[in-house]
């Protein structure tokens, strides 16, 4: 099975920094993988997504990077802004099997501090 | 669009009684699935679907009842509400077809409460 587990249950920064949140997977198999982002009260909201035949993937202020051999992903947010305080999972998938099933990861949480 | 439609938004349940939580989806997608999140368990997949007509067992199904007669609507039932079952539910959709990998949509969730 697959198991996935975040490095940090917390991560607080000041605005303005950059944040690096942290993902280990377990299933070599994986070969998809995502970062959510969950506000207070909100259902988690799509970041960024990442396939195993990349090593690392940017978007606005975000990137991914992948790191197979050992079985880790991160998450990087250039320039914290305050409205970037939430929860953040990563999950992962095997489309070599049921590619329906995503793990998702406990969730680190990212204060802002102003 | 208005994405993935979660109701009811809160319900307070006695122990045994039944319910169904509401899912809709307006994007065409042929995927919708049901999970439950717990503090400290992240999310933990309950049923899922790939099309109308067919469901399937996710990680934690027992006590939950799901059928999908249309592509847009994914609902979930509680045959005999335990408090175990007090959570926040999430319902998802996704596109599937060619390409195989592709982010799950969520709603904002249905906050239950077994008492």
């Amino acid at each position: 099975g697959e198991s996935v587990g975040l490095h940090l249950p917390t991560l607080s920064v000041q605005e303005g920094d950059n944040s690096i949140i942290n993902c280990a997977y377990s299933n070599s198999a994986s070969d998809y993988f995502i970062w959510y982002k969950q506000e207070s009260g909100k259902g988690p909201q799509f970041i960024i997504d990442i396939r195993s035949n990349m090593d690392k993937r940017q978007g606005q202020r975000v990137t991914v990077l992948l790191n197979k051999t050992v079985k880790h992903l991160s998450l990087q947010i250039a320039a914290t802004q305050p409205g970037d305080s939430a929860v953040y999972f990563c999950a992962v998938s095997n489309s070599g099997g049921s590619n329906y099933k995503l793990t998702f990861g406990k969730g680190t949480l990212l204060t802002v501090n102003p | 669009n208005a994405g993935v439609t979660q109701t009811p938004k809160f319900q307070v349940l006695k122990t045994g009684q039944s319910m169904t939580l509401q899912c809709a989806q307006d994007m065409n997608h042929e995927y919708m699935s049901w999970y439950r999140q717990d503090p400290g368990m992240g999310l933990r997949l309950i049923h899922y679907s790939v099309g109308a007509g067919i469901t399937d067992q996710g990680e934690v199904p027992n006590g939950y009842n799901v059928s999908r007669s249309t592509t847009e609507d994914f609902p979930l039932r509680l045959l005999s509400a335990a408090p175990s079952q007090t959570s926040v539910y999430f319902c998802a959709s996704r596109r599937t077809g060619s390409t195989r990998n592709q982010p799950q949509h969520f709603g904002d969730g249905t906050r239950l409460s077994i008492l």
